[in-house]
């Protein structure tokens, strides 16, 4: 089945860790999202990406960093300089350009303990 | 003002109920509108997709834009249970290197 698989989906991490997100998609999109939800916040954009190898900064993008070395894969990394990690992130995939719509994951809750 | 207006609810009706939801914009560029329902801790879902002005039917959904007042509705006819969800607007430019904006999200229960 074509599709974007996030894992975990859920996730604890310590404060002062690092953590990596997966996002992995079939559906042979080029261009590749990170959103974060807050309670109330709806989605903020972290970063995305429109080709292998380039990615932008989104609205929220300090203390988050991201690769994009395969069209299939763009893993997310919460870094310990993001003050507030605890969300529930999801990853999006689109054709390129945009002006077509966007496909969801399922999502990962991170939870810093 | 924020480019993406939706007033987050909670909304309640009955089944059975129309249930008409709504999002305001700002930016005049938006040419793409879409609808996703997200159920709770679960990725948003694509219900509608419009393009331009107009309306748009599939099912028991109807959406509509009207771009001469930045303003955009999801219908919703003969509304059920497993419609309970928090629906969210969202709209783009269309323009390489830009990304969808989302409104916050409008909570719906709808009540056996």
């Amino acid at each position: 089945d074509g599709g974007i698989t996030q894992s975990p989906k859920y996730l604890f991490r310590k404060e002062g860790q690092n953590v990596t997100l997966s996002c992995e998609q079939n559906l042979n999109h080029d261009a590749m999202y990170w959103y974060r939800q807050d309670p109330g916040q709806g989605l903020r954009l972290i970063y995305y990406s429109q080709i292998v190898n380039d990615f932008q900064k989104g609205d929220i993008a300090e203390g988050y960093s991201v690769s994009r070395e395969k069209k299939e894969s763009f893993p997310l990394t919460v870094t310990s300089a993001q003050k507030n990690p605890t969300a529930f992130y999801l990853c999006a995939s689109s054709r390129r350009g945009l002006n077509t719509e966007a496909f969801f994951g399922q999502g990962t809750r991170l939870t810093v303990v | 003002q924020k480019e993406v207006e939706q007033d987050p609810g909670p909304l309640s009706v009955p089944e059975g109920a129309i249930v008409s939801l709504n999002c305001t914009y700002s930016n005049s560029a938006f040419q793409y509108f879409m609808w996703y329902r997200q159920y709770s801790r679960k990725g948003p879902e694509l219900l509608m997709y419009t393009y331009s002005s107009g309306n748009k039917e599939d099912g028991r959904f109807t959406a509509q834009v009207d771009k001469s007042s930045k303003y955009i509705s999801l219908f919703i006819r003969d509304s059920q249970p497993s419609d309970s969800a928090t629906y969210l607007c969202a709209m783009s430019a269309g323009k390489a290197g830009t990304a969808l904006i989302f409104g916050k999200g409008t909570t719906l229960s709808v009540s056996s």
